[in-house]
């Protein structure tokens, strides 16, 4: 399995970056996937995560209200949307790929990661 | 909010042993927090080690081990080479909420 990310992107306070992760190999269908965000320096953050094949998405309750997760089947395509962008916001942001009804937190494969710095 | 705690940092010698854990604010952490660990290097994603405690994955090396220990989740590296120098996250699932939350970190140096 594969995951790509989309690339790089710069944001100014108070807008909005949506990204998206790319999944080959393997049936989409069979698969949640996650977000985890690291700011420069500092320690791996889960914000939440969607099953596609039901719909249901979950956030981290410090994200609740400003970040968004969908999932497009015919694409096999995730993405996270964050809104009201602050600079601490500056980051590497992760999907990672665990099998529904699996092993919870088995984040077996990550995308490469995308770069959203936020600078006025 | 939940927090889960590791040790900042590790030094264990070529050839060693060092056992990292990984505390959960709530109380003790047991095998339904399914403790999974990753390890990460500069500049590259992180990397899953073990899921489920114990539970190496494919590609994972016999040296790296899951366990509970003290109502913490641990990990223990044996006959520690110099490759293993990263950092290291615990993961834990807390299923009332389906949430889950990373660890602080450990950053393991060889030398």
């Amino acid at each position: 399995g594969q995951l790509v990310q989309s690339g790089a992107e710069v944001k100014t306070p108070g807008s909005s970056v949506k990204v998206s992760c790319k999944a080959s190999g393997g049936t989409f269908s069979s698969y949640a996937f996650n977000w985890v965000r690291q700011a420069p320096g500092q320690g791996l953050e889960w914000m939440g995560g969607i099953i596609p094949v039901s719909g249901t998405a979950n956030y981290a309750q410090s994200f609740q209200g400003r970040v968004t997760i969908t999932a497009d089947e015919s694409t096999t395509t995730a993405y996270m949307e964050l809104s009201s962008l602050r600079s601490d916001d500056t980051a590497v942001y992760y999907c990672a790929r665990e099998v529904v009804g699996g092993t919870p937190g088995a984040f077996a494969f990550w995308g490469q990661g995308t770069m959203v710095t936020v600078s006025s | 909010q939940t927090v889960v705690t590791q040790e900042t940092s590790m030094t264990v010698s070529p050839g060693g042993t060092v056992t990292l854990t990984c505390a959960s604010s709530t109380g003790a952490v047991t095998s339904l927090h399914y403790a999974n660990w990753f390890q990460q290097k500069p500049g590259q994603a992180p990397r899953a080690l073990i899921s489920s405690t114990s539970h190496r994955q494919s590609w994972t090396p016999a040296r790296f081990s899951g366990s509970l220990l003290g109502g913490k989740a641990a990990l223990t590296l044996s006959g520690v080479q110099l490759e293993d120098e990263a950092d290291y996250y615990c993961l834990l699932y807390y299923g009332g909420a389906q949430h889950y939350v990373f660890g602080s970190g450990t950053r393991v140096t060889v030398l």
